[in-house]
């Protein structure tokens, strides 16, 4: 299966600054490849699909590029909102898996 | 609105049995995959399985074949993951998604806290 490996584990980081959050496959996922929101209590939302395209109704400070084993989240100003855990996952083979995620806290 | 509403809290016992539930409403349930995902106190997500509710076709991941069921029934838009005997490690949250041939897992239920315990 492939692996993803998220870095770094921890980003902190003040409101308005840009967060750079990466993933990197194990073999190649194509561009197979999305990004995740979770908030404490509540379920992952979808936030990029295909390494690069937003999902229904998410801002557009949120970008995705990469594609092959290397990919990255961008986070171009933070608002008070994002502060939370990103997940990457790939669908480029079975099974689907996922990253261990990176925690992006208030600094 | 698309959504997919899971069953209620569980707590069970090692050995017992359990079946819960994700039903959809809003789109036609029949035309894409559901998944199952188990997520671990503090961990990342983990993919258990998919089912196509138009035919039931269903794959599991290697890890979980074998130790849970992925089943629907279509006539009430409603996927199930079921053990037939739960063990302490499966104390876990479980979500299912709704898995879009284009965007992947886009709309998720809000998850059911499974607890085993003795």
């Amino acid at each position: 299966e492939i692996v993803l490996t998220q870095s770094p584990a921890t980003l902190s980081l003040s409101p308005g600054e840009r967060a750079t959050l990466s993933c990197r496959a194990s073999q190649s996922a194509s561009n197979y490849l999305a990004w995740y929101q979770q908030k404490p209590g509540q379920a992952p939302r979808l936030l990029i699909y295909e390494a690069s395209n937003r999902a229904t109704g998410i801002p557009a400070r949120f970008s995705g590029s990469g594609s092959g084993t290397d990919f990255t989240l961008t986070i171009s100003s933070l608002e008070p909102e994002d502060f939370a855990v990103y997940y990457c996952q790939q669908r480029s083979n079975w099974p689907p898996t996922f990253g261990q995620g990176t925690k992006v806290e208030v600094k | 609105e698309v959504q997919l509403v899971q069953s209620g809290a569980e707590v069970k016992k090692p050995g017992e049995s359990l079946k819960i539930s994700c039903k959809g409403s809003g789109y036609n349930f029949t035309n894409y995959w559901i998944g199952w995902v188990r997520q671990m106190p503090g961990k990342g997500p983990e993919c258990m399985g998919i089912i196509y509710p138009g035919d039931s076709e269903t794959r599991y991941t290697p890890s979980f074949q074998g130790q849970v069921t992925i089943s629907a029934d279509k006539s009430i838009s409603t996927a199930y993951l079921q053990w037939s005997s739960l063990k302490a490690s499966d104390t876990a949250m479980y979500y299912c998604a709704r898995r879009s041939r284009l965007t992947g897992m886009d709309v998720w239920g809000q998850g059911t806290t499974v607890t085993v315990s003795s």
